[in-house]
Order: C-alpha cells, then structure tokens, then sequence
C-alpha cells in the first residue's frame, strides 16, 4: 500500500529536549516536505527536498532542521524545541507523473513542548 | 510576495452545489492543488491544476485561470461527509519550490 508514515504520532516533552520525528514513504518520491499546522495560520512549509542530498527551507524553517541521506526518508529534528513550536506537523511526499502531481501527507504528528 | 485568499467558512445544504473560491499572488507560479482536510486528519489530495481551464473528477471539478491568478473548487450533489476545510494550495518556483498552502475554507453541508 503506498503510503507516507510518520513516528510518533504523539509527543509531549520539555523546551530544549532534541527530538526527531521520521518520515518515511514507499512510493519513491523524489519531492518530500515538511509542514506544520496551527488554528488560524494553515499549513506552512517548514522545509522541503526535491532529492537525495538536496534540501531547501520553506517559509518557517528557524528552529528546524532536516536532512536527505536517503530516497524514502526524511526526518524532522528539533534540536531545542520551545513552546512555539507546539503544533501539528505533516510530512508529505509527491512526485510529477502523466502531467499531474500528487502529494500524499502522512497522519500527522502532535507535538507539545512544555 | 505569495499570497492566496479563499474564504473562511461556507454552508451548502445537502444535494446541492458549492464552489469555493480561490485567488493568489505568486511570481512563479507552478501549478495549483485542492485539498481536504477533515477535522483531526491528514488532507487528501483532491486536484491540480497546471494549465487554464476545468479539470473533472467525478463530483469535484476544479478551474484556473493563470492570467486572473483565481481557480474555484466545484463539488456537486453535496454529501454530508463533504463537511470538510478545503485547502488551496499554490506551487512557486521563484527561488526554489515552494509549495503555499492558503487558511482553507471550512465547508458546512446540512440536511
């Protein structure tokens, strides 16, 4: 089944803790993401990577970091989480096939830093 | 700058036709999605759009139009279960490949 997982789904920790949360899809996708969800501001991208060893920042990357060692995954580390980063975080893979692209979001991840 | 507008709260009543509106600034425009996104869970993929005119999928249709920086979702013979947020989204190639995702419209369907 394709697919896009993301562990864990759940997080409750304490500012400044590192933490990484893993994302990883099946259906070898070159186009991977980073978003996080908060009431009233959408999704916003955080970071994103169009290949192996190829990442770039979206529109909220500050805090974040990200890398690409590998087709399929694409962790998500925060190396001293603050309370502002408390949020829904989905990860999210596409790729262009027959003229259309199609992006699959994992089941998302809650996150709150203390 | 990006930017893209859709409204924040619509209702239909159920078997009838909506359509969500979309507009948005970008300076490198690559393409355009719908999304839903029901209360809790992660949003599905709905539609892109790269070039003008309508794109059909069963009840859903979506339209764009490149010049007037606009597209509108259509969903026909509404359903209870498309009570959902409906998310625009807009891919920009100015300095990378961004993908901007509006706030959504939280769709209302009642009996």
């Amino acid at each position: 089944e394709a697919q896009v997982t993301q562990n864990p789904r759940y997080l409750i920790t304490v500012t400044g803790k590192k933490l990484t949360v893993t994302c990883s899809q099946n259906m070898n996708h070159e186009y991977m993401s980073w978003y996080r969800q908060d009431p009233g501001l959408g999704l916003r991208q955080i970071y994103y990577s169009m290949n192996v060893e190829v990442t770039d920042k979206g529109d909220v990357p500050e805090g974040y970091k990200v890398s690409r060692k590998e087709k399929r995954n694409f962790p998500l580390i925060l190396e001293s989480p603050s309370p502002n980063q408390t949020s829904l975080y989905f990860c999210a893979s596409s790729a262009w096939d027959r003229g259309t692209d199609t992006q699959y979001f994992g089941p998302g991840t809650r996150l709150t830093v203390l | 700058g990006q930017n893209i507008d859709q409204p924040t709260e619509m209702t239909a009543t159920e078997g009838a036709i909506v359509q969500i509106n979309c507009t948005y600034q970008t300076s490198g425009f690559n393409g355009l999605f719908w999304y839903q996104q029901h209360a809790g869970e992660a949003p599905t993929f709905l539609s892109y759009n790269v070039l003008d005119g309508l794109e059909e999928k069963g009840r859903f249709s979506s339209f764009l139009s490149r010049s007037k920086g606009y597209s509108y979702l259509l969903l026909k013979e509404l359903q209870m279960k498309d009570s959902a947020s409906y998310l625009c989204a807009v891919r920009d190639r100015t300095g990378g490949f961004k993908t901007i995702f509006g706030t959504g419209t939280r769709l209302f369907v009642k009996a």
